[in-house]
């Protein structure tokens, strides 16, 4: 059973990047898909994209295109998330999550990471 | 992008079933939508529940079941427990992975 184990807490200034990482133990990121998802203080899940490794594959959310990279290391089964030009309202927990790539842009969403909370403020 | 609805809250009593369901304002959500549905606790990372439409994973208790209810899919929760008290979302894949609001799942 594949576990994901993320980064720890961040505190970022506006305009300033962050990224965050979610390693996998239990199994290979290369035979699955990765996704990234945010949750604002007392708010609902938001997706912001995902990767199939195996094909280095990526789908973004449309509000967060040109923003966020999500990459993936297979050497170390670790996958990434990054933003740029952050702003308050992207405080959140970002939460990464693996499972089966459907493939045009669907990804499954089985086991999950602990999240990372992403503190913004001046 | 397409917007995917849930009831805000639900109240069940111990023991008894409630329906959950989810709808999206591009049309009927079918299993080429790959719903799935996840529980969230209070500090918790959510908890994936059901995958694609009906399928269970070793750790969904029994009681959950997943199916496709009229043009929407739903989570059916059967013999409700005090510990399934919770948020409940769903997510549906139309041209990207688009999550519902989540519904406020109280158990009184």
């Amino acid at each position: 059973q594949v576990q994901l184990v993320q980064s720890g807490a961040e505190v970022k200034k506006p305009g300033s990047s962050v990224k965050v990482s979610c390693k996998a133990s239990g199994g290979t990121i290369t035979n699955y898909a990765i996704s990234w998802v945010r949750q604002a203080p007392g708010q609902g899940l938001e997706c912001l994209g995902g990767i199939i490794p195996m094909f280095g594959t990526t789908n973004y959310a449309q509000q967060f295109q040109g923003r966020v990279t999500i990459t993936a290391d297979e050497s170390t089964n670790t996958a990434y998330l990054e933003m740029t030009s952050l702003r308050s309202d992207d405080t959140g927990v970002y939460y990464c999550a693996t499972g089966v790539g459907y493939g045009s842009g669907a990804f499954g969403m089985d086991v999950w990471g602990q999240g990372t909370t992403v503190t913004v403020s001046s | 992008q397409a917007v995917v609805t849930q009831e805000p809250s639900l109240t069940v009593s111990p023991g008894g079933t409630v329906t959950l369901t989810c709808g999206s304002s591009a049309g009927p959500v079918t299993s080429s939508h790959y719903p799935y549905w996840f529980q969230q606790k209070p500090g918790q990372a959510p908890r994936t529940l059901i995958y694609d439409t009906s399928n269970t994973h070793s750790w969904t208790p029994s009681r959950f079941s997943g199916s496709l209810l009229g043009d929407k899919a739903a989570l059916i929760l059967s013999g409700a427990q005090p510990e399934d008290e919770a948020e409940y979302y769903c997510l549906v894949f139309y041209g990207g992975m688009i999550f519902g609001g989540g519904t406020k799942l109280t158990v009184l």
